[in-house]
């Protein structure tokens, strides 16, 4: 029974180059929601969506960050022409919605030159 | 004044000492209370998973809750080296499309001397 995927792993960009993470649940889960940890900073939650629709999206920066989950294949975070700021580690959690408890993936490590 | 309060540390214990560790919360709403370790630079794994006031405990670890004073807490039996990692506390609510955003403590750092 896999786990949360994600990938890449790690990820280099150039400033103003497009990041995409992708991010594949735990079989049966369709609860998707993504977090931010910068360095020596707790995570901080971005967005909460369910298949095809962003439930809460409160925590997405209003500009150059987007979010989906579609019917098939796995949701997908985009960054639009990344800053430096946006270096960080993206995690993925999901959930299968019947209770509380949420399962992390491995992240994926942006370095933005 | 955050959300959830948690003791950075750094908290370092001999190897076979009994660890706690503690967050506490502001928001009534919240029903939902984990603990997840994190090793560095790898993903937060669900240690923890509790959601009633009292205590439930699997294997070395005993996860608390209060809710009357909002205070949670995680204790570790017989600390082994390989339960050096952050700890951090996360809780969430509930609502009609499904269970809301954790939001997370600053996390712990636990080192076990050997």
């Amino acid at each position: 029974n896999a786990g949360v995927m994600q990938n890449p792993r790690h990820l280099v960009r150039r400033r103003g180059q497009e990041a995409r993470l992708r991010c594949s649940p735990m079989k049966g889960h369709s609860h998707v929601y993504w977090y931010r940890q910068l360095p020596e900073e707790g995570l901080k939650f971005m967005v909460y969506l369910q298949k095809e629709n962003i439930i809460d999206e409160s925590g997405m920066p209003k500009e150059r960050f987007s979010a989906e989950f579609p019917k098939e294949g796995p949701s997908i975070l985009r960054i639009q022409q990344v800053v430096r700021g946006d270096s960080a580690a993206y995690f993925c959690a999901s959930s299968p919605g019947t209770s509380g408890e949420q399962f992390f993936g491995p992240g994926t490590r942006l370095t933005v030159l | 004044q955050k959300e959830v309060e948690q003791d950075p540390g750094p908290l370092s214990v001999p190897e076979g000492a009994i660890v706690s560790l503690n967050c506490t919360y502001s928001n009534s709403a919240f029903q939902y209370f984990m603990w997840y370790r994190q090793y560095s630079r790898k993903g937060p794994e669900l240690l923890m998973y509790t959601y009633s006031s009292g205590n439930k405990e699997d294997g070395r670890f005993t996860a608390q809750v209060d809710k009357s004073s909002k205070y949670i807490s995680l204790f570790i039996r017989d600390s082994q080296p390989s339960d050096s990692a952050t700890y951090l506390c996360a809780m969430n609510g509930r609502t009609n499309f499904g269970n809301e955003k954790l939001t997370f403590g600053t996390g712990t750092r636990l080192t076990i001397i050997p």
